[in-house]
């Protein structure tokens, strides 16, 4: 059972390109987050859906789009790639529950540097 | 809007010592729920453990348990017995009761610690 998976797990980008991370969950859960991670800040949110089709914004969604057009899968996008968004993006997934503090699982992360 | 607190940005101890991690956090809810994470140097992040607010007993899992005080709003983890492997950053967490967008998860901005050998 693979749980989370991001690709991919590094990147360099120049200033301005754009590029596609791709999440994906084998776990059949309906929600599905975007967190950066950044020194001396924790994570914080950037996007999340809480089911197929449909995506919120988070604390930090400027220059960010996602999309959920699979309910396994969870795109992020970054049109024009700015030196402020090098950090390390983390997916994570976690299923519904009326009774339960669900966690969240997370996966391995990705290293984006703009230059 | 909910806030959590970490004032360590970094700890120290040595192994087989006892250590206790500080985390407060800001709500106005009544029922929610608090985890801490650990990311060791591969990245991955790792469930440590996780309280229900409407439990008064605090959680344990083996060596790691919490002080869970509502009314304080505080969420310390105590590790036990350190061992080597307990070195990472640690986060608390907090996220709202229910479902839809309650599930987002606020995180601290962590506490790295170290275990001496």
């Amino acid at each position: 059972n693979a749980g989370v998976t991001q690709t991919p797990k590094f990147r360099v980008l120049k200033t301005g390109q754009s590029m596609t991370l791709l999440c994906a969950q084998d776990m059949n859960h309906e929600y599905m987050y975007w967190y950066r991670q950044d020194p001396g800040m924790g994570l914080r949110l950037i996007h999340y859906s809480v089911g197929e089709g449909t995506t919120a914004k988070g604390e930090v969604p400027d220059g960010y789009n996602v999309s959920r057009l699979k309910k396994q899968n969870f795109l992020l996008g970054l049109e024009s790639a700015a030196p402020s968004q090098t950090s390390v993006y983390f997916c994570a997934s976690s299923y519904s529950s009326r009774v339960g503090g669900t966690e969240a699982f997370f996966g391995q992360g990705t290293r984006l540097t703009v230059v | 809007a909910q806030t959590v607190t970490q004032s360590q940005p970094e700890m120290s101890v040595q192994e087989a010592e006892t250590v206790t991690l500080s985390c407060t956090y800001d709500t106005s809810e009544s029922d929610y729920y608090l985890f801490w994470y650990k990311q060791p140097p591969s990245r991955q992040m790792i469930l440590v453990i996780r309280q229900e607010a409407y439990k008064q007993q605090n959680a344990t899992e083996n060596r790691f348990s919490v002080n869970f005080q509502k009314a304080a709003k505080s969420f310390s983890l105590k590790i036990s017995d350190s061992q080597l492997g307990d070195a990472a950053m640690y986060f608390c967490a907090y996220r709202r009761y229910g479902g839809g967008s309650n599930y987002k998860l606020t995180f601290g901005k962590g506490t790295l610690l170290t275990v001496n050998p």
